[in-house]
Formats: structure tokens, C-alpha cells, sequence
């Protein structure tokens, strides 16, 4: 159980637009902690998607795009290619208890 | 180009010691405001935090693991190490080492590619 609700799958067509929410509480996200995105190929580590909320390091393309509002943040990929099936993943920080930084639990990006 | 590269035994015994090195090349663990970091991802599920190192020597740790984990740093090899007693089976992952930075909260920009530790007797 993820401190950080993900959707297990979501699915697009080439050239669609898909979101991936990231859900959380007044801890975490709720409390201003900023959220961060990681992008899974098969077999490989994670990369840096998006950082602090909406940023995208070197080399991302400006198709990806992150938001955040209230407990819950989003990342949003436009013009849908092959090569961005995946597992996502976000990331923030959460105060409760010692503080831990936590994932969500992670969503399959299927391009039909 | 930041490099990080997990070394150490791929299988450990049930209530052993895994010890795992993380090499770190193209930036120095001694300078800067990285926190150098280690994340696990058990077969076929998601990412966990495990804890950071600082090169001041300032740790971080999962509260769930840290009366089991060790974490240390040669800044002269630059490496850092993970140390984590009393495995058990729970313990079998795949293990990155990752550069951690912090804005209000830590993201990683840089991973290794991961190691697989497996908890088998």
C-alpha cells in the first residue's frame, strides 16, 4: 500500500495525450512537499521525468509536462509515441511519523 | 556525465549481511549538495527508499529498515556503502544507488543501473 495513489494502467493511442495521477494527503503533497516523476523502461533503472513539480531536466521533451494542486499532482504526456510505454512513478516526501520520502505505486503506460 | 555503478554479491543468506558499493564517477561525493542515496524495487513491484548519506556523514534513513541499515562513505574512492543486517527473503531486490538533491524534497537525477540481491539459503 503506496502512500502515493497511482492508477496501475493507463493506455493511449499514438499521437494521444494521456495523464497519470498522483494522489496523496495533507502530509505529502498537501503539505507543499514537491513532487517528482521517474520514467521505468523494461529492464532499466528509472529516469528523471519531471522535478519540483514541473520542471524537466536537459533532454526531456517539452511534450512531458507535470502540475500539481492541493493534495494530488499529474503528469501529462502529449503526441504519444511507442517509445514512452513504460512504468511512471512519483515521488515526494512525507512528514508523518520520522519523515520518509515515498513513491507512488507506480503506472503502466501502454501505447495501443 | 554522472556514472553510478552497484557492486557486491548477488545472493546473501537469510540472516546474513548484504553489503552492496556504489562507485560514483564524472562528479565528487565531497564536494556539494548531493545526498547519495540508495532505493530498492522488490521483483516485479515498485520503488522503496532506503536511506542517504551525506559526505558531511549525515544519514537518512526508511524508518522501516533502520535498525538494520548502515550507510557509509570513502570519499577518497568515491564510493559509499550500504550495510544491511538480518536479511531475510523480504530483503530480495533489485538495488540502485542514486544521487539525491534537495529542494523541498529529495529527487534523484542520476542512477545506477541496479543490482540484483537475492535472499536465498
Amino acid at each position: 500500500q503506496s502512500v502515493l495513489t497511482q492508477p496501475p494502467s493507463v493506455s493511449g493511442a499514438p499521437g494521444q495525450r494521456v495523464t497519470i495521477s498522483c494522489t496523496g494527503a495533507s502530509s505529502n503533497i498537501g503539505a507543499g512537499y514537491d513532487v517528482h516523476w521517474y520514467q521505468q523502461l523494461p529492464g532499466t533503472a528509472p529516469k528523471l521525468l519531471i522535478f519540483d513539480n514541473n520542471n524537466r531536466p536537459s533532454g526531456v521533451p517539452d511534450r512531458i509536462s507535470g502540475t500539481k494542486s492541493g493534495t494530488s499532482a499529474s503528469l501529462a504526456i502529449t503526441g504519444l509515441q511507442a517509445e514512452d510505454e513504460a512504468d511512471y512513478y512519483c515521488q515526494s516526501y512525507d512528514s508523518s511519523l520520522s519523515g520518509v520520502v515515498v513513491f507512488g505505486g507506480g503506472t503502466k503506460l501502454t501505447v495501443l | 556525465q554522472v556514472q553510478l555503478q552497484e557492486s557486491g554479491p548477488g545472493q546473501v543468506k537469510p540472516s546474513q549481511t548484504l553489503s552492496l558499493t556504489c562507485t560514483v564517477s564524472g562528479d565528487s561525493i565531497s564536494i556539494g549538495g548531493y545526498y547519495w542515496t540508495w532505493i530498492r524495487q522488490h521483483p516485479g513491484k515498485g520503488l522503496e527508499w532506503i536511506g542517504y548519506i551525506h559526505h558531511s556523514g549525515s544519514t537518512f534513513y526508511n524508518p522501516s529498515l533502520k535498525s538494520r541499515l548502515t550507510t557509509s562513505v570513502d570519499t577518497s574512492k568515491n564510493q559509499f556503502f550500504l550495510r544491511l543486517t538480518s536479511v531475510t527473503a523480504a530483503d530480495t531486490a533489485v538495488y540502485y544507488c542514486a544521487r539525491g538533491w534537495y529542494s523541498s524534497s529529495w529527487y534523484f537525477d542520476f542512477w545506477g543501473q541496479g543490482t540484483l540481491v537475492t535472499v536465498s539459503s
